[in-house]
């Protein structure tokens, strides 16, 4: 089983629609993270979370939101979907003396 | 902001080619990380580089820091096409305490033909 598991893996929405990405993982990290990747952009962090009780905007937050439920556990949030948001969307978690991250397998994302 | 340019964008090449991926910045970065990432996949560590000069090897992959610490190469010797993918590199630097600030290049996706 994957250490870092992404439910689901494909979505398809239409415009307006709310959607919830969910993100747990088995590594026993305070941190985890939410990028984005765009063919030609590379990956651009939308939050980041270094324990339960603290969340942080990345560079790209705006239009999502985010929710700690644990430890193991980070959603993502596309309160009103627009079709700019078409992506693939990856949850890292990461240990913390050296900042690598471990990354989940994606969610790929389309909104019509 | 800090920038990771990475070169090329695009590079297909036969097996048994050798190829160097250059990933460069005007900043300073207490390390760097490489990482791989195939098809329907997410991002993979293969090597993270932390001293200036410093060099590293993963079999046929050779990771190279620069000495003043902005820049980085990684060379593939004799590639494969299980070397296919993309990849990344990723700069980090220290935000205060153990807490990291990593920024990513854009990638280099490296098709390598039978």
């Amino acid at each position: 089983d994957a250490d870092v598991t992404q439910t689901p893996r494909n979505r398809i929405t239409k415009t307006g629609k709310r959607i919830m990405l969910e993100c747990s993982q088995t590594k026993g990290h305070d941190r985890m993270y939410w990028y984005r990747q765009d063919p030609g952009l590379g990956l651009r962090l939308i939050y980041y979370s270094f324990d339960v009780k603290d969340i942080n905007k990345g560079e790209i937050s705006d239009g999502y939101s985010v929710s700690r439920q644990a430890q193991a556990k980070f959603s993502l949030s596309l309160e009103s979907a627009i079709p700019n948001q078409t992506a693939l969307y990856f949850c890292a978690t990461s240990a913390p003396n050296t900042g690598e991250l471990f990354f989940g397998e994606g969610s790929r994302l389309t909104v019509l | 902001t800090q920038l990771l340019e990475q070169s090329p964008q695009f590079l297909s090449i036969q097996e048994g080619e050798n190829l160097t991926v250059y990933c460069n910045s005007s900043s300073v970065f207490s390390s760097l990380q490489w990482y791989r990432q195939e098809p329907g996949e997410g991002p993979v560590l293969l090597v993270t580089v932390v001293t200036g000069g410093e060099v590293k090897k993963l079999k046929r992959l050779t990771f190279q820091f620069g000495d003043a610490r902005k820049d980085s190469s990684l060379h593939i010797t004799a590639a494969q096409p299980g070397d296919t993918g993309l990849y990344l590199c990723a700069g980090a630097t220290n935000s205060g305490g153990s807490n990291y600030k990593l920024t990513f290049g854009k990638g280099t996706l490296l098709t390598v033909n039978p």
